[in-house]
């Protein structure tokens, strides 16, 4: 396998406020990381795609002024959630892609989630 | 038809049995499948992967493809109550990004 992990594991804030979680890949290089969120008992639904030096692509309905995304290195990918309000609390997971060995074929990787709350 | 779809249960095996979930795509083209397990309260976690027609073990875990009739499958032998989950079908699509299905729902009873 492979760990990908996300910082901060939850995280409380004020409404108005911005909001940035961190994801990592620890083991292995990740040009394209994926963000998505989820509602309580609500299936994943993709943000954006996160691509190493270049601009991220957002899924049609999300806002990319609203969900910043920083994709600067190969391994660290954030997501800056901007004038956070109560609707926007929801648990937010990304993923990094991994290749396989000889490059052919590829596997998504979460990481752990980011639970928010904006009050 | 959904790109993948899944019954979203609940579906309930006693422990100990056979829990068999099933996955039906409409992309012909498809060529590799991904069942990942999800715990309530948790992010998704890869549990298989599955690239030719035929079967796939690991440990209790058998994936099976399908490609003829377009399904996929995970069976799950000797189930746990620690194998009560929501297991999610993905498939990948254009641009990396990953289809999943609506997920099933299973429950283990001890």
């Amino acid at each position: 396998g492979a760990v990908v992990s996300q910082h901060p594991s939850w995280v409380i804030c004020k409404s108005g406020t911005s909001v940035k979680i961190e994801c990592r890949s620890l083991d292995f290089q990740a040009t394209t990381m994926f963000w998505y969120r989820q509602f309580p008992k609500q299936s994943l639904m993709l943000m954006a795609t996160s691509n190493e030096g270049s601009k991220a692509t957002y899924e049609q309905g999300v806002e990319k002024d609203k969900f910043l995304i920083n994709h600067a290195s190969l391994t660290l990918s954030t997501l800056t959630v901007t004038s956070a309000h109560p609707e926007d609390s929801s648990f937010y997971i990304c993923s990094a892609r991994k290749f396989r060995e000889g490059g052919a074929q590829e596997t998504q990787y979460f990481g752990p989630g980011t639970r928010l709350l904006v009050l | 038809q959904k790109e993948v779809e899944q019954n979203s249960g609940p579906l309930s095996v006693p422990e100990g049995a056979i829990a068999s979930l099933n996955c039906t795509y409409s992309d012909r083209v498809s060529q590799s499948f991904f069942w990942y397990r999800q715990y309530s309260g948790k992010s998704p976690e890869l549990i298989m992967s599955i690239y030719s027609n035929g079967d796939k073990e690991d440990g209790r875990f058998t994936a099976q493809l399908n490609k003829a009739s377009q399904y996929v499958s995970l069976l799950i032998r000797d189930s746990q109550p620690s194998d009560s989950a929501t297991y999610l079908c993905a498939r990948p699509k254009k641009a990396q990004k990953l289809v999943f299905g609506q997920g099933t729902r299973l429950t283990i009873n001890p």
